[in-house]
């Protein structure tokens, strides 16, 4: 089936740092997303990709289509203590094989 | 209220009990899922639901038995789970099966299993 590579697996940042993580598959997507996770919490979509090269904000955060369809990335810039938390990309087939398939997640921490 | 409920919160149970999860969409939407997610695992999809119907079941173990009653409401039934099956149990609503708008999500019940 297929996978998404998510990494890193966990970041420990200081705050005001600026931050990146990427996803990547062997199967090209339709749509990316960009979840995160709370602790205690269900995940919540920060930010959704609906073509490739697409580079959308949210606030501090860029997230951005790959050309190839295959990858994403999410940067965070000038981090901020409540940027804690657990970060999944999600890509999405179309039609009505589009059930999201989840990354392992970045796990951020950040130090005040 | 508004979004994706989950009730309980948290749930501990024995290996012969059976409980039941409850799902709540507040969202008008058509489709709802059923996720576990385990400690350094992605989210395993585990049912998937439209308009009331089950379309999708991923292999899961007959332990667990999914209901879904009407389109704002899922349960998921358990009995006789095993400890392996402590994890967060997170239910979704999107608003078209395999709809672009992504998934909204409850913030899950926190299972163990003793």
């Amino acid at each position: 089936g297929q996978q998404l590579n998510q990494s890193p697996q966990s970041m420990f940042i200081q705050e005001g740092e600026d931050v990146s993580m990427n996803c990547t598959s062997s199967s090209i997507f339709n749509t990316w997303l960009w979840y995160k996770q709370d602790p205690g919490e269900g995940p919540v979509l920060l930010i959704a990709l609906y073509k490739a090269g697409e580079l959308t904000s949210n606030g501090r955060l860029t997230a951005q289509f790959g050309i190839t369809r295959k990858d994403s990335f999410l940067n965070i810039s000038a981090s901020i203590p409540s940027d804690v938390g657990i970060y999944f990309c999600a890509g999405q087939l179309g039609g009505s094989q589009g059930n999201l398939i989840f990354g392992k997640g970045t796990k951020l921490s950040v130090k005040p | 209220e508004t979004g994706v409920t989950q009730t309980p919160r948290h749930l501990v149970m024995g290996m012969t009990n059976k409980k039941s999860l409850k799902c709540e969409q507040h969202l008008g939407h058509n489709a709802m899922y059923w996720y576990k997610q385990s400690a350094k695992k992605p989210l395993e999809l585990m049912f998937v639901y439209s308009l009331e119907e089950r379309v999708e079941n991923n292999s899961v173990p007959s332990r667990f038995s999914p209901e879904c009653p009407n389109s704002s409401h899922l349960f998921l039934h358990l009995h006789t789970l095993q400890p392996e099956d402590s994890a967060l149990y997170l239910c979704a609503s999107s608003q078209v099966l395999g709809g672009r708008g992504g998934y909204t999500f409850g913030s899950g019940t926190r299972l163990t299993v003793v």
